[in-house]
């Protein structure tokens, strides 16, 4: 099993639409997460972080269940602008040395 | 957030030779790492940059293929020994500016190609 499983899509969704991605992953001693954007042919770039309480920034709302070992991210009436692949991202820290696991990314293609 | 800077940020060698990429951050971070991105996939660590010491390598990974040094706590370079086709890739430094954040940023990336 990977340490961390995403759908890696296409999602394709209509202009307005409201599309949720899903990431589980597997080392229950993981203590951050993030949701990284990455557009095409560029370097990733830190979208949000992953709360326990849930944290919202805008149209995007992150979700932690941290019994499940599963985050979430929901973006509400989708731009064109939002097009990019989204990556799940645990970090674990230990003895201050940082692991840092990348899920495989979720593509999602906003249309007109 | 820390800058980073690569060099180069795009390639073509020949199969055999060696190509070192170099990374430059604008502030003097802790932890620095080197990643791979291969068409289509996600990102692979490749290893952690230590400064004053040996890399530390992730499974897969080893110092002869993938040397790297780290003089200072704003500069490391990665070299791609060897090269075969396989090893086209796109190649990207990463830090940590706060430790306790646990948030990585990026250079750009160097696209190498390897014909």
């Amino acid at each position: 099993r990977k340490e961390v499983e995403q759908d890696p899509g296409p999602f394709n969704v209509p202009e307005g639409a409201t599309v949720a991605f899903n990431c589980t992953y597997s080392n229950s001693a993981s203590q951050s997460f993030f949701w990284y954007r990455q557009d095409c042919r560029k370097e990733p770039k830190l979208l949000m972080s992953v709360y326990s309480s849930g944290n919202e920034d805008g149209r995007f709302t992150a979700q932690l269940n941290r019994a499940s070992q599963y985050i979430s991210l929901l973006i509400r009436d989708s731009k064109l602008s939002d097009s990019a692949t989204y990556l799940c991202v645990v970090n674990k820290y230990s003895g201050g040395y940082q692991k840092v696991t990348f899920g495989t990314g979720t593509k999602l293609q906003v249309i007109p | 957030s820390a800058v980073i800077s690569q060099k180069p940020s795009r390639d073509i060698c020949q199969r055999g030779t060696s190509l070192t990429i170099q990374c430059q951050v604008d502030s003097q971070v802790t932890m620095m790492f080197w990643y791979r991105q291969q068409p289509g996939q996600s990102l692979t660590l490749i290893a952690t940059a230590n400064q004053g010491s040996e890399a530390t390598y992730e499974s897969g990974f080893v110092i002869d293929k993938f040397p790297i040094s780290r003089p200072n706590l704003t500069f490391s370079t990665l070299t791609v020994s060897n090269m075969s086709p396989e090893d086209s890739s796109i190649y990207l430094c990463s830090v940590v500016e706060r430790s306790n954040t646990g948030e990585l940023f990026f250079g750009e990336g160097s696209r190498l190609t390897v014909l």
